[in-house]
């Protein structure tokens, strides 16, 4: 099991580009959640999806800002018209079922590290 | 509310000395807390959960429910120890950890 992986791990970009950041969550995970951690700061829960739904977005700026999970394929993390600001590390996370006596292990990957110029 | 409180956003001890990273929660109900780990450059990482009740790389954590805290202690402190550790807590009503802000700790020589 490689565990989460995340791609691409390092991603530049010029303010009004699109940034997409991919995220693969352990086998047999569905759910999935994005995390950014501004340089210095601690961690800032963004969005949490299962298969093909969202469940918890409050997280998200309401602008430029999506995830997807579909049904097959990596969860998505979308910026659209990418700012300075958006210069982060993006980090997911997955777990199992969320009830259960693994309830709150998460997984995380490595991170994808977003510089926008 | 559900809320996770980290009051030390720095926390410098010397190698050797005690450790205690404070963590202080707000929850109505039975709280599962969690202590996550990430070392530099590396994945972030479960370090012990209070349910387990065992002691990973020395630390060790308990929950007193009286003063609504799990502080994460370790009597002598390593330069390994030196990392970023996040307090969370497990929100029944939809399974979804809730964050503490962070302590970055450094052991100094």
């Amino acid at each position: 099991n490689a565990g989460v992986m995340q791609n691409p791990r390092h991603l530049v970009r010029r303010r009004g580009q699109e940034a997409r950041l991919r995220c693969s969550p352990m086998k047999g995970h569905s759910h999935v959640y994005w995390y950014r951690q501004l340089p210095e700061e601690g961690l800032k829960f963004m969005v949490y999806l299962q298969k093909e739904n969202i469940i918890d977005e409050s997280g998200m700026p309401k602008e430029r800002f999506s995830a997807e999970f579909p049904k097959e394929g990596p969860s998505i993390l979308r910026i659209q018209q990418v700012v300075r600001g958006d210069s982060a590390a993006y980090f997911c996370a997955s777990s199992p079922p969320t009830s259960g006596p693994r309830a709150g292990e998460l997984f995380f990957g490595e991170g994808s590290r977003l510089t926008v110029l | 509310a559900q809320r996770v409180t980290q009051p030390e956003k720095l926390l410098s001890v010397f190698k050797g000395a005690p450790v205690e990273l404070k963590c202080n929660y707000s929850y109505s109900g039975s709280p599962e807390l969690f202590w996550y780990v990430q070392y530099s450059r590396q994945r972030l990482q479960l370090l012990l959960r209070h349910i387990s009740r065992e002691s990973i790389k020395g630390f060790t954590a308990d929950l007193n429910k009286g003063e609504t805290s799990f502080h994460l202690k370790k009597p002598f402190a390593q330069e390994e120890d030196s990392a970023m550790y996040y307090c969370a807590l497990l929100s029944l009503s939809n399974y979804q950890l809730i964050w503490g802000a962070g302590t970055k700790l450094i052991i100094k020589p």
